[in-house]
């Protein structure tokens, strides 16, 4: 059963800290998304890329947060440094194309304290 | 700018019943919709997907119907099962031509079926 792979699944880390999450997309998906959830925000598209490249991160705090694909099956979103603010669960979603269904990895929960 | 509301956000009713999820958004130049559900601590999962081409698509007990012109989208759940409860997201994708690149969420219909 092909699925979004990201890890850690839980991250707890002081403020100040380094924290970077990674995702395994879906083997041939070309679309990547990385999304954070909040109660209060809901989904927020923090940045999308296509055959790797970076297509929109309008989203993220760039102070702050980068993103980046060093290839097909790695995507990762880093914080440096992380605020109490940012936590939230992160997820990545994969795809293929625009017509394609999107899936979702079971999402990163960062605690920072 | 694409706006995406999913009222009620939230929705009790006992098992067995048929049931309506609304979706509705500003902009009616969308490429297709997507439903999705997202249960406690977990992932979404995509539902369904309509093109926006299309009217309704369905998969087993579910069926989604799209009306472009009015902005709205509906989640028909028939014969609805406890396992049926979850929260149930709508988000829209717009064109490849537009300068928008961001699939907007809406904040979601927490459903609870009832045993």
């Amino acid at each position: 059963d092909a699925r979004v792979t990201q890890t850690p699944r839980h991250k707890v880390t002081e403020m100040g800290q380094e924290v970077t999450m990674r995702c395994q997309p879906i083997l041939g998906h070309n679309t990547v998304f990385w999304y954070r959830q909040t109660m209060m925000q809901g989904l927020e598209l923090l940045a999308y890329f296509r055959n790797r490249a970076p297509l929109d991160d309008s989203g993220m705090p760039k102070d702050r947060f980068s993103a980046e694909m060093p290839d097909a099956t790695l995507a990762t979103l880093k914080i440096q440094p992380s605020e109490p603010r940012d936590s939230a669960v992160y997820f990545c979603a994969s795809g293929y194309g625009t017509d394609e269904k999107l899936f979702f990895g079971s999402g990163t929960q960062l605690s920072v304290l | 700018k694409q706006e995406v509301t999913q009222i009620p956000a939230a929705l009790s009713v006992p098992e067995g019943e048929n049931l309506v999820l609304n979706c509705s958004f500003t902009d009616s130049a969308i490429y297709n919709l997507q439903w999705f559900r997202q249960d406690p601590g977990k992932g979404l999962t995509s539902l369904l997907l309509i093109q926006s081409s299309q009217r309704e698509q369905t998969s087993g007990r579910l069926n989604a119907s799209l009306d472009k012109s009015s902005g709205r989208s509906t989640l028909y759940i028939a014969a609805s099962q406890p396992g049926d409860s979850a929260t149930y997201l709508c988000a829209v994708r717009p064109p490849p031509y537009s300068s928008a690149s961001k699939i907007i969420f809406g904040s979601g219909t927490r459903l609870s079926i009832r045993p």
